[in-house]
């Protein structure tokens, strides 16, 4: 049980580009849910908190017009990265609140 | 000083160690203790979970927490090649709502 699945696995886009990851809860229904990134050698930086049916809470210096999170139903979050630069580039994480959390596989995001 | 301190390591024993792995943190009000198994590339993976202070044993793997130190360790019996990953604690003041603090991990390598 508990499992969370990640879409795409990994995506490489164009800079100015908008990329889209998808966050599943595939066995259980998670009113919250929350978005990670992780640079090479540490640790997670949270970015957002993703209520049902409610707007995400950001992290201080997370730009919320860049990520973009909807929370539309109790299974599923996604997140937009807007405009993607070289710098966005990172190894997205997302988890699902089910008495703890339980993290997806992540999404590897290149910017060329 | 930082909520969470863990050493990055890494940390190499040969196969078949007992391995300790540490973290002290400095929030008297987290009460929820977590510790995540991260291979590669991969999204982390919930080992261990425990409430307050005291033992949780799992197969090989054993949690342990002093509040009274603000300390918790996680031991690794027979340890097998395949427990080479980067290992995250992580704690939280309640189960329910909370956001996660985390260590900045420890990389475990385990020599055949």
């Amino acid at each position: 049980g508990a499992v969370v699945s990640q879409h795409p696995s990994r995506v490489i886009c164009k800079s100015g580009t908008s990329v889209k990851i998808e966050c599943r809860s595939l066995d259980f229904q998670a009113t919250t849910m929350f978005w990670y990134r992780q640079f090479p050698k540490q640790s997670l930086m949270l970015m957002a908190t993703s209520n049902e049916g409610s707007k995400a809470t950001y992290e201080q210096g997370v730009e919320k017009d860049k990520f973009l999170i909807n929370h539309a139903s109790l299974t599923l979050s996604t997140l937009t990265v807007t405009s993607a630069h070289p710098e966005d580039s990172s190894f997205y994480i997302c988890s699902a609140r089910g008495g703890t959390q339980y993290f997806g596989p992540g999404t590897r995001l290149l910017v060329l | 000083q930082k909520e969470v301190e863990q050493d990055p390591g890494p940390l190499s024993v040969p196969e078949g160690a007992i391995v300790s792995l540490n973290c002290t943190y400095s929030n008297s009000a987290f009460q929820y203790f977590m510790w995540y198994r991260q291979y590669s590339r991969k999204g982390p993976e919930l080992l261990m979970y425990t409430y307050s202070s005291g033992n949780k044993e799992d197969g090989r793997f054993t949690a342990q927490v002093d509040k009274s130190s603000k300390y918790i360790s996680l031991f690794i019996r027979d340890s097998q090649p395949s427990d080479s990953a980067t290992y995250l604690c992580a704690m939280t003041p309640n189960s329910g709502y909370s956001t996660l603090t985390f260590g900045k991990g420890t990389m475990l390598l385990v020599s055949p």
